[in-house]
């Protein structure tokens, strides 16, 4: 399967933006890109999701490299709720998600 | 609309002994999942379930085992229960064509003890 890395962790200051990296260079051409956070003591919360173009919500956006071998995750405007663990992760159609350890975001007043 | 409910809440076992988890999923979704998410650790792909069939599992010994009933909620099943099993069992449910870009929806979990 599909593997991801990112970092450890990463800190961000309130109210700035924060650019979340993700590296994933075994990608298949049908490997979607999701992304997830997970808060303490709750279980994992869908962020965002894309393929080859660049995606906008609510929460955030993705941006997707050209050769989709690397993504960001970018939180627009960093909030003290925004401290969580992000995990990247692809997929498969028909294939389990596997997360890995994630990045610990430290948003710091 | 109701999320991904999950029961007990928490659960307190002996070694030796069984747990049982539920998982309801969200209304129309078909797919469950299984993960155990030991404490400071990420999540481990436990089990996965689509229209009341095991699609796949983890590494898990065969003691981990589960079900899916006909109204698509599911339930895990740990036999002789061990310390190592200590941890926090979520529940995902997704759309059966979860993976073309439908995201997993996560219940709170049941936080697992083994004494």
């Amino acid at each position: 399967d599909a593997k991801t890395t990112q970092p450890n962790s990463m800190e961000s200051n309130e109210e700035e933006p924060v650019h979340l990296p993700c590296n994933h260079s075994t990608i298949s051409g049908t490997d979607y890109i999701h992304w997830y956070r997970q808060l303490p003591s709750q279980g994992p919360e869908y962020v965002i999701h894309g393929l080859t173009s660049n995606v906008n919500n609510r929460m955030a956006s993705l941006a997707i490299a050209e050769d989709r071998k690397s993504s960001t995750l970018i939180l627009h405007r960093a909030t003290l709720r925004d401290a969580a663990v992000y995990y990247c992760i692809l997929i498969r159609t028909g294939n389990q998600f596997y997360f890995g350890t994630g990045t610990s975001l430290t948003v710091i007043p | 609309e109701a999320g991904v409910t999950q029961s007990p809440t928490h659960l307190i076992k002996t070694r030796g002994q069984q747990a049982t988890l539920r998982c309801s999923p969200i209304s129309g979704h078909t797919s469950v999942y299984w993960y155990q998410q030991a404490l400071g650790l990420g999540l481990q792909f436990l089990l996965w379930y689509d229209e009341g069939e095991e699609r796949n599992r983890g590494n898990f010994p065969p003691r981990f085992s589960g079900r899916q009933f006909p109204n698509y909620s599911s339930e895990l099943n740990v036999n002789a229960l061990e310390l190592e099993d200590s941890a926090l069992y979520l529940c995902a449910s997704s759309l059966r064509v979860a993976g073309a870009g439908s995201p997993l929806h996560f219940g709170n979990g049941t936080r697992l003890t083994v004494t």
